[in-house]
């Protein structure tokens, strides 16, 4: 399978505690995008890379969030000192970088956080 | 800022045509784009259509613009069961830099037999 791949693809967690989620993009893209998605919404854009640049951060990624993409490969996503509020799926997604730019961005699985 | 709208849920018979509506509200130049989502799956991108074009059709899918009243709709012909799912509306202002996308709620599609 060559598509975005997300490890876990569950995580239950205490209030507090820290987590950490891993993206694989597809192959040879060089950009990664990571969003979530809450129960009846649509997914809200967190952050973007191009290779191991972080470009974009919206304003939902509060300071517990960190997001780092060390080598322009795998990414993490870390929310520190969880809060309930934080339960939701983690997207991923992926595009590459060409002459014909649409912006075409290939969604993974998901890592859905339940925060007790 | 940007802002994309969708009606929440949308009921059809299997064979018929379903029309999902979906409105924005960024001028710039931008790309608009057809996800489907299924039940305990990712993102599926079905189509897109820059905002320099009024139609795009790609098999049972079309994609209708209209810029001016900042209107986009995707019909599917011949509706099948399994296109039972929730599809978002999304809108990309790459003009401004910006490569996020801005998600709509999604509508809830419910295929009858």
């Amino acid at each position: 399978d060559t598509g975005v791949s997300q490890d876990p693809r569950h995580k239950i967690t205490k209030r507090g505690q820290n987590v950490t989620f891993r993206c694989d993009p597809i192959s040879e893209h060089n950009r990664l995008y990571w969003y979530r998605q809450t129960l009846g919404q649509g997914p809200e854009f967190l952050t973007y890379f191009q290779n191991e640049a972080q470009l974009e951060k919206s304003r939902l990624l509060s300071d517990r969030f960190s997001a780092e993409r060390p080598k322009g490969s795998f990414s993490t996503l870390e929310i520190q000192r969880t809060e309930q509020g934080d339960s939701a799926m983690y997207l991923c997604a992926s595009s590459p970088i060409s002459s014909f730019d649409n912006n075409e961005q290939f969604f993974g699985p998901g890592t859905r956080l339940t925060v007790l | 800022g940007e802002d994309v709208e969708q009606s929440l849920f949308l009921s059809v018979r299997e064979g018929d045509s379903s029309v999902i509506n979906c409105t924005y509200t960024d001028s710039s130049s931008t790309y608009l784009y057809w996800y489907k989502q299924e039940p305990g799956a990712g993102l599926q991108l079905l189509t897109y259509i820059f905002s320099n074009m009024d139609m795009k059709q790609d098999q049972r899918l079309t994609v209708l613009l209209n810029k001016k009243d900042k209107h986009l709709s995707l019909r599917i012909a011949d509706t099948q069961t399994g296109d039972s799912a929730i599809y978002f509306c999304a809108e990309s202002a790459m003009d401004t830099g910006r490569r996020a996308l801005t998600f709509g709620s999604g509508t809830r599609l419910q295929v009858q037999p």
